[in-house]
This record gives structure tokens, C-alpha cells and sequence, in this order.
């Protein structure tokens, strides 16, 4: 079974830069695995931030990117802001089937 | 605008079948969209059921895959979820939402609805 493993929580600083990872449990992540981040609020429903790995959805601000580094899929906040504490979700694309990451509690502080 | 609106029973008995349907407005159905439903356990993070492309081809979540039916009704622009043998883990706020095929992006999701699983 996939396992899709992020950081279960984080902290940074107004202005601050902070990044999120998000592992691959068979192995390492690429381009080809289509990965996106989403950001979800307390009783929202979860909203697109970046798709295929490092393309900004629409009306995302630019502060938000999404890379690969290493072996994991990155997503980075530079300039992080009050309103980005939330929590925040990779997914990935495998086996013709969709993983989400356990998430990230985000805390802008 | 592409809305979509989760509708159906919030509480099923143990050993029962839960069915959700997401009713599709603001754009058709038959586009080149896959249609999805995840959903999310209490305090907890999200988890994908499956989804269907118009033709009626779907993808599910192999841990689930055994009592999961989705299907797609495009004469009335809506499309539906069936999850057999529920017990408490079946939990969750259940949302629909709409995967773009060229992206793979959940671009446009449900409210959520509440579905408890109590006898």
C-alpha cells in the first residue's frame, strides 16, 4: 500500500520562508507522479495551490511554490502571511489511483 | 461558474449502505473532467475514494475498492457514490469534487456533507 508522509506540523515566522515536504513511501518523487498541494482552513473544503508539481493554480499568489527536492515534493511559502495557517495536503498520482499526504498543520506565529 | 452540491442521508446504520450524490451545475458533466470523491474523518486528514470520467471508466482506492460503487448519471448532470458494510470508520465529511484531466488539479470541490455511521 502507498504511503504518502509530510511533516505533521510546522511553524514560521510573518514574513518568514518555511517549506513542506511530502514523501513517497516505495520511493522517490518526480514530475511524473503529478503532485499537488492544497490548503484547507477549519470547515472549508480544501483549495488548489499547485498542480503537476510546480504550476500555481489560478489566483494563487506567488509566495507559494512547489518543487521537487531531493527524493520529496516541496512546497514553499516565502513571506508567509497570518492568513496561511492552515493545513496543507500533497497528493500524488500513482498506479492509476491518488494519495494524499497525512498533512501539515501550519502554524504563522 | 462550476458549482457542486453533495446531497443524501447524514447518518446510516452500521453494516449499511451509505449513497451520496453530487449534483453538477454551472457546466456539463461530459467534459474532460474526472469526477471524485474524497472524504475526511473527524479532526483527521483527507482520503480518496475514487473517481469517473463520463464514459464511466473509474479509478478507486484499492483499500476500499471491495465496497465502493461510483457512477455517473449525465442526463441529470450528476453523479453518485455507494459505500457498502459501513462501520464507525466510515465516518467523515464526504465531499464531491471536480479533477481536471490536463492537471490533474481538484479544481472545484463540494461544501462537504456529514455522514455518521450510528445505530
Amino acid at each position: 500500500q502507498t504511503v504518502v508522509t509530510q511533516e505533521p506540523s510546522l511553524s514560521v515566522s510573518p514574513g518568514g520562508t518555511v517549506t513542506l515536504t511530502c514523501a513517497l513511501s516505495s520511493g522517490s518523487l518526480s514530475t511524473s507522479y503529478y503532485i499537488g498541494w492544497y490548503q484547507q482552513t477549519p470547515g472549508q473544503a480544501p483549495r488548489a495551490l499547485i498542480y503537476r508539481t510546480n504550476s500555481r493554480s489560478s489566483g494563487v499568489p506567488n509566495r507559494f511554490s512547489g518543487s521537487i527536492l531531493g527524493s520529496k515534493a516541496a512546497l514553499t511559502i516565502t513571506g508567509a502571511q497570518a492568513d496561511d495557517e492552515a493545513d496543507y495536503y500533497c497528493v500524488v498520482y500513482v498506479n492509476n489511483g491518488r494519495v494524499f499526504g497525512g498533512g501539515t498543520k501550519l502554524t504563522v506565529l | 461558474q462550476v458549482q457542486l452540491q453533495e446531497s443524501g442521508p447524514g447518518l446510516v446504520e452500521p453494516s449499511g449502505t451509505l449513497s451520496l450524490t453530487c449534483a453538477v451545475s454551472g457546466g456539463s458533466i461530459s467534459s474532460s473532467n474526472w469526477w471524485a470523491w474524497v472524504r475526511q474523518p473527524p479532526g483527521r486528514g483527507l482520503e480518496w475514494i475514487g473517481e469517473i470520467y463520463h464514459s464511466g471508466r473509474t479509478n478507486y482506492n484499492p483499500s476500499l475498492k471491495s465496497r465502493v460503487t461510483i457512477s455517473v448519471a449525465k442526463s441529470k448532470n450528476q453523479f453518485s457514490l455507494r459505500l457498502n458494510s459501513v462501520t464507525a470508520a466510515d465516518t467523515a465529511v464526504y465531499y464531491c469534487a471536480r479533477v481536471v484531466a490536463a492537471t490533474d488539479t481538484f479544481d472545484m470541490w463540494g461544501h462537504g456533507t456529514m455522514v455518521t455511521v450510528s445505530s
